[in-house]
């Protein structure tokens, strides 16, 4: 089953407004991680958070991390038409005693959709 | 660099055939992983290789058997496709151990079974 789960499913906005995605998982994580997926293609790696910090920044994009709530959110400010594409968040789980591997669990992911 | 490659990009079966799909980094990542993503769902993981010579199943292995041939390339085997597994499948690849693991994806191949 998925760890995350991601809201909305989909998100129309207009170019030049901030979009903001949210990201809840169930398990203790060692990092949360943000890809973009532009339609037909595979998955481009945005940003790393890990699980002792609660805010990242890269470019225009700024993610939080809540690990009481166990959520993260995903802002994208002054976006643009680019900026169309899946948002999926995936997670890292926390020490198995060395036996994860890195290996990432995907939420279902968010649809964004910039209108020029 | 090309990153991770996968091939073919797009394939047609019918029910019972099999197929090999191929994937290969030249980043010198130790670890690899095959995805698969139905759609309006994400990836859910099939079988990783933490390093060369080693394999594990992830959450969805039934119907796939997969090989690290060596540290570059790691396959995908179907032998006897069904209808369930059509899908996009992904290659990705990341450094191993201390982490923090950020996955690098190929373009994916997009598998009909009829």
């Amino acid at each position: 089953s998925q760890q995350g789960e991601e809201d909305p499913q989909a998100l129309s906005i207009q170019e030049g407004e901030n979009a903001t995605m949210n990201c809840s998982y169930k398990t203790s994580i060692n990092n949360l991680q943000w890809y973009r997926q532009n339609s037909g293609r595979g998955l481009v790696h945005l940003i790393l958070i890990r699980s002792n910090e609660r805010e990242k920044h890269s470019g225009r994009l700024r993610v939080t991390l809540d690990t009481s709530k166990k959520s993260s959110s995903l802002l994208i400010t002054a976006s643009r038409a680019a900026d169309t594409a899946s948002y999926f968040c995936a997670t890292v789980r926390g020490s198995t005693g060395g036996t994860s591997y890195g290996k990432l669990t995907f939420g279902q992911g968010t649809i964004l959709t910039v209108h020029p | 660099n090309a990153g991770v490659t996968q091939t073919p990009k797009f394939q047609v079966l019918k029910t019972g055939q099999s197929m090999t799909l191929q994937c290969a980094q030249d980043m010198n990542h130790n670890s690899m992983y095959w995805y698969r993503q139905d759609p309006g769902m994400g990836l859910r993981l099939i079988y990783y290789s933490a390093s060369e010579g080693t394999t594990d199943k992830g959450e969805v292995p039934n119907g796939y058997n997969v090989s690290r041939l060596n540290k570059r390339e790691f396959s995908l085997r179907l032998e006897s496709a069904a209808p369930s597994q059509t899908s996009v499948y992904f290659c990705a690849s990341s450094e191993a151990r201390p982490g923090p693991y950020e996955q690098y994806f190929g373009p994916g191949t997009r598998l009909t079974v009829t």
